[in-house]
């Protein structure tokens, strides 16, 4: 089974300023999908950014980016000019590519924007 | 589009009585899952639909659960008898394909068992 590991339960940065969210995974499989999600305290589950574990360009969004380190099986996400409306918690998630739809989520990291 | 549609937004109940979560995916999207999200567990499948099959329901948590597709615009998740321990955030997802295309969530069913 995949696992998903989030070992930053609490980040802060400063506005204006760059921080990285941490993400490991452990899997068997050589094709997969790879998820970043956001939940603010609304609740509601937001995509930020997705990689796809065949394409070994990182993907961006605007001010956000991955480090996707397949070998190593990591996948952090970077924002830049952080703001705070990205004050949430995120969430690293895994989907495979054979057959099994589901997300498998980590255990999230609250991000703290310091004005 | 509305976006994945769930009723209620927040639902109160006491221990034993019957709680029905209800979603309605986006038009179109042929999978539809329903995700808990509790403290201790995180976010976890219970279950998911391909064209209104079930296809995976190896997370639902024992027989006081379960999950209907009637038709494509409609999903209920059912708990009989509920417990303190079923208290979560109950979300519905759909999505239009397999892989990697996005899971659009809904706002979630906040869900309290006293």
């Amino acid at each position: 089974a995949q696992t998903v590991t989030q070992s930053q339960p609490e980040m802060s940065v400063q506005e204006a300023e760059t921080v990285t969210l941490s993400c490991t995974y452990d899997t068997s499989e050589s094709d997969y999908y790879l998820f970043w999600y956001k939940q603010p305290p609304s609740r509601q589950m937001i995509l930020v950014i997705r990689q796809e574990a065949y394409k070994q360009q990182n993907a961006t969004e605007n001010r956000f980016s991955v480090n996707f380190q397949k070998a190593a099986k990591s996948f952090s996400l970077k924002i830049s000019d952080s703001q705070l409306g990205d004050a949430a918690m995120y969430f690293c998630a895994y989907r495979s590519n054979f057959g099994n739809e589901k997300l498998t989520f980590g255990t999230g990291t609250r991000l703290t924007i310091i004005p | 589009d509305a976006g994945v549609i769930q009723s209620p937004r927040h639902e109160v109940t006491e221990m034993g009585q019957e709680v029905t979560l209800r979603c309605k995916p986006i038009s179109g999207h042929d999978y539809l899952f329903w995700y808990r999200q509790t403290m201790m567990r995180g976010l976890e499948l219970l279950i998911y639909f391909n064209n209104n099959v079930p296809i995976d329901d190896s997370g639902m948590p024992e027989d006081r659960f379960s999950a209907k597709m009637p038709n494509a615009s409609f999903s209920t998740l059912k708990i009989q008898p509920s417990e303190p321990r079923d208290s979560a955030v109950y979300f519905c997802a759909s999505s239009s394909a397999p892989g990697g295309t996005t899971q659009y969530f809904g706002p979630g069913t906040r869900l309290l068992v006293l």
